[in-house]
């Protein structure tokens, strides 16, 4: 079956630690996002790759870093520099926005981090 | 730039009752709408989409929604919900030139027996 995967479900840091959360999508897709969701503020963008080899900033990048090697994948590593990393962590894929099309987000069930 | 507001954080509503959430937005430019649900624990998926043509688009689990242009508002409507919609509902816009898409802050259904 085509999807999203995101591993591991559950993680928890010791304050100090990098961290980074796997994201895999064997949908074909060019674009992959990251998103951060805290209660009652909905989705905010971390980071988007549109093709491999690229990354933009989203609207909270501060402490956080992407790589984007494969098109299938798009790790997110959670650095010490990121002051409340306590957060549920999307994954989601589309087809690409460089074309304008109606593009239709697939999210992945997300990583839970907590930092103790 | 655009953005979304979602104007009810929370609504309750008893099972069988008809339910309406609202999303208003703003843009620069023509854009996509989108509603999407997530139930507890898991990712968002989508559950309708306005492109162009017919305001009145239909998804899944019985869901509908409305675009109005004038009022810039896509509000999204079940006449009557089951327990098993108690989810977490956002409402997104992308531009159609290309661009993200921008997500509101999500408004909590909670559907009682």
């Amino acid at each position: 079956d085509g999807g999203i995967t995101q591993s591991p479900k559950y993680l928890f840091r010791k304050e100090g630690q990098n961290v980074t959360l796997s994201c895999e999508q064997n949908l074909n897709h060019d674009a992959m996002y990251w998103y951060r969701q805290d209660p009652g503020q909905g989705l905010r963008l971390i980071y988007y790759s549109q093709i491999v080899n690229d990354f933009q900033k989203g609207d909270i990048a501060e402490g956080y870093s992407v790589s984007r090697e494969k098109k299938e994948s798009f790790p997110l590593t959670v650095t010490s520099a990121q002051k409340n990393p306590t957060a549920f962590y999307l994954c989601a894929s589309s087809i690409g926005t460089t074309s304008g099309a109606a593009d239709t987000q697939y999210f992945g069930p997300g990583t839970r981090l907590t930092v103790l | 730039a655009q953005s979304v507001t979602q104007l009810d954080s929370q609504v309750p509503v008893f099972e069988e009752a008809p339910v309406e959430l609202r999303c208003n937005y703003s843009s620069s430019v023509s854009v996509y709408l989108f509603w999407y649900v997530q139930y507890p624990n898991q990712g968002l998926q989508l559950l309708l989409k306005y492109l162009s043509g017919s305001t009145l688009v239909k998804g899944i689990n019985g869901f509908e929604a409305e675009f109005n242009k004038s009022q810039t508002s896509f509000h999204l409507r079940k006449p009557s919900v089951h327990i098993s919609d108690t989810a977490e509902y956002f409402c997104a816009v992308k531009p159609t030139n290309a661009g993200k898409s921008t997500f509101g802050d999500g408004t909590t259904l909670t559907v009682k027996p």
